[in-house]
């Protein structure tokens, strides 16, 4: 089973400011990797697959990279939309399809 | 609009059965990879079962194997799980998910990403 491993678990910004998420996959996945966003009380959605590229209405202050192992979301400029927790999901060696514990994005 | 909406959650005694339902509107069920996903009251999420969009293969979570069912109704353009043998640690909101992938290549590598997300049905398993 593939371990993915999310860091920090609670990240504190301002808004405007930019936050930079971490997910580490315990072994390589290629860039078979998707991040998720949960809002509070809210289903989580589709941010970004294939590790780089944004999901249909996606603003552009989100951007993803990493390949292998390593991978980083970044929001460029934080709107108060975005405070939420984010996960990161693998699906290049499955069952089982595993997330990260996902990040905590909270207003500084 | 592609969407999905789930239905059948509820309060079941542990050792209890469940069926939740996943109505999709806006494109086929049976020719769509699915996906159950689960989350415990202030947990993350857990991937709980596919089934792929031949129909043909079905996964399961260790943690369900065998106590849950994933299918399909072409008729009714549905999603189901069948839950038995429920237990406590089952509590959860259950998310139906529509499972897209980015290529032809990776949809027949079974590179599925979660594309489309119900709202979720809650399941209590209570005493």
């Amino acid at each position: 089973e593939i371990v993915m491993t999310q860091s920090p678990a609670t990240l504190s910004v301002s808004p405007g400011e930019r936050a930079t998420l971490s997910c580490r996959a315990s072994q390589s996945i290629s860039n078979h990797l998707a991040w998720y966003q949960q809002r509070p009380g809210q289903a989580p959605r589709l941010l970004m697959y294939d590790a780089s590229t944004r999901a249909t209405g996606i603003p552009a202050r989100f951007s993803g990279s990493g390949s292998g192992t390593e991978f980083t979301l970044t929001i460029s400029s934080l709107q108060s939309e975005d405070f939420a927790v984010y996960y990161c999901q693998q699906y290049n060696n499955w069952p089982p399809r595993t997330f990260g514990q996902g990040t905590k994005l909270q207003i500084k | 609009e592609v969407q999905v909406v789930e239905s059948g959650g509820g309060l079941v005694q542990p050792g209890g059965s469940l069926r939740l339902s996943c109505a999709a509107s806006g494109f086929t069920v049976s020719t769509s990879a699915m996906t159950w996903v689960r989350q415990a009251p202030g947990k993350g999420l857990e991937w709980v079962s596919t089934i792929s969009d031949s129909g043909r293969d079905t996964y399961y979570a260790d943690s369900v194997k065998g106590r849950f069912t994933i299918s399909r109704d072409k008729a009714r353009n549905t999603l189901y799980l069948q839950m038995n043998s429920l237990r406590v640690d089952d509590t959860a909101t259950y998310y139906c998910v529509k499972d897209d992938c980015s290529s032809s290549n990776n949809c027949y590598l079974a590179y599925y990403y979660m594309g489309v997300w119900g709202k979720g049905t809650t399941v209590t398993v209570s005493s």
